[in-house]
């Protein structure tokens, strides 16, 4: 078990830029979530995956957002023309469905839009 | 209003201390409860986690829930400078989980 894996780290782009993230959950876990935390803040939901169905799409979620998970293992969250509002740490987390279902986070990717 | 609030803070204590953190919500469907722990730069870490009123307890951390008064809490006996961390409540309705804006606590030595 090597735990939730995000790339990048930081990343820092201008405004109007696309950003692509990827997220690698822990193996053998069937949910795939995004999330995302402002300073001060805790983390707000985006979406979620069970395999590669994406299930739930937060309604505050802007269109220039989209995910993927395209064989229910690695998933990826674009940004298209980034604003600066978007400037925040995007975590990604995954479990494996059951009564039982805990999360499992990893460190998140931190984005800075000039 | 937040779906779930929790005691914003910051909350700092002497080493030894015993600390409470507290969230109220006002969705009366969630089903699971849960605490997590947040250091600076990193993922949150799962703390505690339950899915009944009641208490539960898991060395020094204690998890209550009163599903009655929509509240929960977490205690933190012998509190050490380790413990120094944001910590976040969370609930979860199926899949989804929403978290409170957390609580940073400072335990001098």
């Amino acid at each position: 078990d090597t735990g939730v894996s995000q790339d990048p780290r930081h990343k820092i782009t201008k405004r109007g830029q696309n950003v692509t993230f990827r997220c690698d959950p822990i193996s053998e876990h069937n949910r795939l979530y995004w999330y995302r935390q402002t300073l001060g803040q805790g983390p707000e939901f985006l979406t979620y995956f069970q395999n590669e169905a994406q299930l739930e799409k937060s309604r505050l979620l802007s269109d220039r957002f989209s995910a993927e998970r395209p064989k229910g293992s690695f998933s990826t969250l674009e940004i298209q023309r980034t604003e600066q509002g978007d400037s925040a740490m995007y975590l990604c987390a995954s479990s494996l469905v059951g009564t039982n279902e805990k999360l499992f986070f990893g460190s998140g990717t931190q984005l800075s839009v000039l | 209003q937040k779906e779930v609030e929790q005691d914003p803070g910051p909350l700092s204590v002497p080493e030894g201390a015993i600390v409470s953190l507290n969230c109220t919500y006002s969705n009366s469907a969630f089903q699971y409860f849960m605490w997590y722990r947040q250091y600076s730069r990193k993922g949150p870490e799962l703390l505690m986690y339950t899915y009944s009123s009641g208490n539960k307890e898991d060395g020094r951390f204690t998890a209550q829930v009163d599903k009655s008064s929509k509240y929960i809490s977490l205690f933190i006996r012998d509190s050490q400078p380790s413990d120094s961390a944001t910590y976040l409540c969370a609930m979860r309705i199926a899949g989804k989980s929403t978290f409170g804006d957390g609580t940073t606590l400072t335990v001098k030595p």
